[in-house]
């Protein structure tokens, strides 16, 4: 599985936009980039997930460049409820399913 | 609900023992996990599950033991619970065929060792 580098926090100010950026150079052709985000003492929830260029569904979008070396989670114009634990992994299940997270970035959302 | 359900959800326990944490999905998923989340450390797998009586180590096993007999459940076994696995437990399941890590997540078990 290919490791993933995050930053380790960021704080932004409520209603703008925040952009949390992977990197994956060892990423394999048949991986998927996916987030997860988690909130204190509850299991991870499942964000969004793609392969290559843009993905956005209702709760975040996802920035993946050619090279697929790093990936860029943005969550638009962010409420105090978006403070959680981004978690980006990066792998291709297949047959398998392990897995490993990293230790994720903490955002705080400040009023 | 669609939902992954793990019990107990607090256990305080004392050195040696034996313990069993269950977790039971009602989603048909045929792959499980179970990690454990330490202050720091993130979330580390211990043990995965593709379907019934097949499971292989995460990264870091030791000290836990699963079965799978039944395709809903996936109990985590300490045979001999030590301080160092205080932690905070999660199971997790997901549908084979997809090629992504998609997972759904139970509550979390708070397990204290003295």
């Amino acid at each position: 599985l290919a490791k993933t580098t995050q930053p380790i926090s960021m704080d932004s100010y409520e209603g703008q936009e925040v952009n949390i950026t992977c990197s994956h150079n060892n990423i394999a052709t048949n991986d998927y980039i996916t987030w997860y985000q988690q909130f204190p003492s509850q299991g991870p929830r499942f964000i969004i997930q793609g392969y290559k260029t843009k993905v956005t569904n209702e709760v975040a979008s996802l920035f993946i460049p050619a090279d697929r070396k790093s990936s860029t989670l943005s969550l638009p114009r962010v409420s105090l409820s978006d403070t959680a634990v981004y978690y980006c992994l990066v792998g291709y299940s297949g047959g398998y399913q392990k897995v490993t997270f990293g230790t994720g970035t903490k955002l705080q959302v400040i009023p | 609900e669609a939902q992954v359900t793990q019990n107990p959800r607090y256990l305080i326990t004392v050195t040696g023992k034996k313990l069993t944490v269950t977790c039971s999905q009602n989603m048909n998923h045929e792959y499980m996990s179970w990690y454990r989340q330490d202050p720091g450390l993130g979330l580390r797998q211990i043990y995965y599950s593709m379907n019934v009586e097949v499971t292989d180590k995460g990264d870091v096993p030791e000290g836990y033991k699963v079965s799978r007999k039944e395709k809903r459940n996936f109990p985590l076994i300490l045979e001999s619970p030590s301080p160092n696995q205080t932690s905070l437990y999660f199971c997790a399941s997901s549908p084979a065929g997809q090629e992504t890590y998609e997972q759904y997540f139970g509550p979390g078990t708070r397990l204290t060792v003295t």
